[in-house]
Formats: C-alpha cells, structure tokens, sequence
C-alpha cells in the first residue's frame, strides 16, 4: 500500500530563513508526486509536481528515490509563504487515487 | 474559466439528520474526488468516480455515506443520520482524466453536527 509521511503538523521560521517542509512515501514503483498548498481562506491548490521539476514562488522539490523523499524547499521563506502544505502521491499502476499525507502548517514570522 | 464549486459552503445540521452535499466539476473534467478534512488529520479520501466507470467508494467510513454522479458531472454526497464526528470539511477535486493528473478544488462544505 502507499503511504504518505509529514512528519511535522507544524514548522515555523522567521522571514528570510531556510525552509523545508519533509515528505517519505512508500510505493515500490514508479510514484508521481506533488506538493498542494492552502492559504487561509483559500482552496487548495497544486504548488508544484516532481515531474515538470520547476520552481514555484522559490520553491523548488527534488524527488529522491533511494530515500523516498520529496523534502519541499525554499531558501529565504516570506511572511506569505505561511499556509497549509500537503505532500500528495500518485500512481501509474493499480488505483489512481491520490495518497495525501497530513499536512504541515507553515508559519513565517516577521 | 469556472474551477470546481460546492455547495452549501456551510452546513449545520441537527444530529441524526440526513445532509446533501453538491460539487460541480470543471467542465470535461472525467475523474471527480471526494475527500474530507479534519483538523490534524490531513486529506482522508472518500469516493473516487471516472466517467462511466463504477465509482471506487474504499474511502467511505460507513454505509451511512453515499455519493453519486449524474451524467458524468455533478455530484452529490449524502451523509444519513449524521454524527458529531462527521463534522469536517468535504472538499470535492476534479481532473482531466486520472490522479496522475493535477487535481482542482473546490472550496469545500463545512458540516457542523450540532
């Protein structure tokens, strides 16, 4: 069975600081994944997928197999980045069902 | 052009009353999905439907949820004799075709069972 891990609920950084935003999956083929983002009062929304591999509002993922990973990343964090992200992952093979893992509530102080 | 909608966007119902939820896909939008969030609890995926195919309910806590898609569009959800710990927020996704394809949300319902 697939899984999706996010093991913080919660990070918080201050403005202009690093941040990355965890995510391990298990599925032993070929995943597809994704990282969807809500900010308050707003629906969710796809931030960006491993396979167009660009980089969105300075966020960039790299999906690195042999550690099942698909850490989310941003160099200098802004007070706008603070919302709700969720790791979700996909397959090619069996159900087509998205997996989303709990999510994690970014929040960047001034 | 109009993403997915849902309706109501608030729904507050007695306990042990049946509640209808409604979601209009984007228009050609062959997959609908529909999930429920709890605080703390992330995405919990209900009911999957594509095209014509038989909806996959795995996702459904119990008999008491049911959905349905007419015509391959709109969808409702029908929760029967709702529990307190059925309050959450339904959000309805749709997409192109498959989960490999990048999913549209709609605004979601949130149900409070008093």
């Amino acid at each position: 069975a697939q899984r999706v891990t996010q093991p913080e609920k919660l990070l918080s950084v201050f403005k202009g600081a690093p941040v990355e935003l965890k995510c391990n999956y298990s599925y032993s083929g070929s995943p597809e994944l994704f990282w969807y983002v809500q900010y308050s009062r707003q629906r969710l929304q796809l931030l960006l997928r491993h396979i167009s591999r660009e980089s969105i509002k300075g966020f960039t993922a790299d999906l690195n197999k042999g550690e099942t990973s698909f850490h989310l990343k941003k160099p200098f964090a802004q007070e706008e980045d603070s919302a709700m992200y969720y790791c979700a992952l996909s397959t090619s093979g069996g159900s087509y069902i998205p997996t989303f893992g709990r999510g994690t509530s970014l929040i960047v102080h001034p | 052009g109009a993403g997915v909608s849902q309706s109501p966007s608030n729904k507050v119902t007695e306990k042990g009353k049946d509640v209808e939820l409604r979601c209009d896909p984007i228009s050609g939008h062959t997959a609908l999905y529909w999930y429920r969030q709890s605080l703390g609890q992330g995405l919990e995926f209900l009911i999957y439907f594509q095209g014509n195919s038989a909806p996959d309910k795995s996702g459904l806590p119990s008999d008491r949820f049911s959905a349905e898609r007419t015509g391959g569009s709109v969808s409702t959800l029908t929760i029967q004799r709702t529990q307190q710990e059925d309050s959450a927020v339904y959000l309805c996704a749709s997409s192109l075709s498959t989960g490999l394809n990048e999913q549209y949300f709609g605004p979601g319902t949130r149900l409070t069972v008093t």
